[in-house]
């Protein structure tokens, strides 16, 4: 299983973009990047995935290397409802079995007024 | 529509006791997982199931067991409850496990005295 590592914590001043990267430099050509986020104790949420183009929906961009081995997920405009923590993981696609996610410890981010 | 949906919300067992965390969707999602959370700590996959009748171990089984007569229906069962075993559960659920990500639960907060 391709592993990630994330900085352990980060934090951002509000309304500035926040740039959350992430490593994967095992991972495989068939796996997909994605990324969740925890707020409190809730249940994770999901944010956005891709494997190789960068990516952007309503509530972030994904932008990965051409070599595939780092990510950053980018939040435009961080708010204070953004503080969390971010996990950042490579999917195992197994067949039959469906698909395993791996979740890290994740970094979290405090974004301040 | 209400997602996953997971009871009771907080427990108390004591040490030996057994118990079962419930967990349905209304989604028609064929996988279905359960996860524990350790504070401060990653989600770790327990045990995973990609449809009825299928089931599966995951990183941490021990101790757990599971059964999925239906697709709504993916019941976690704890028997000998330990100290061990106290941790925050998630339960969750996906479409057919590609390309798409996992929908959460709001947690079970298990403690073991």
């Amino acid at each position: 299983d391709a592993k990630t590592t994330q900085p352990t914590s980060m934090d951002c001043a509000e309304g500035r973009a926040a740039n959350l990267p992430c490593n994967h430099s095992t991972i495989s050509g068939n796996e997909y990047v994605y990324w969740y986020r925890q707020i409190h104790s809730q249940g994770p949420q999901y944010i956005i995935h891709g494997l190789k183009n960068n990516e952007t929906n309503e509530m972030a961009s994904l932008i990965i290397t051409e070599d595939r081995k780092s990510s950053t997920l980018i939040l435009p405009h961080a708010t204070l409802r953004d503080t969390a923590v971010y996990y950042c993981i490579v999917r195992v696609a197994m067949p039959n079995t469906g698909n395993q996610f791996y979740f890290g410890t994740g970094t979290s981010l405090t974004v301040i007024p | 529509n209400a997602g996953v949906t997971q009871t009771p919300k907080f427990r108390i067992l004591k040490i030996g006791q057994s118990m079962t965390l419930q967990c349905t969707q209304d989604m028609n999602h064929n996988y279905m997982y359960w996860y524990r959370q350790d504070p401060g700590m990653g989600l770790k996959l327990i045990y995973y199931s990609v449809g009825a009748g299928i089931t599966d171990k995951g990183e941490v089984p021990n101790g757990y067991n599971v059964s999925r007569s239906t697709t709504e229906d993916f019941p976690l069962r704890l028997e000998l409850a330990a100290p061990s075993q106290t941790s925050v559960y998630f339960c969750a659920s996906s479409y057919l496990g590609t390309g798409y990500g996992y929908t959460f639960g709001s947690g079970t907060r298990l403690t073991v005295v």
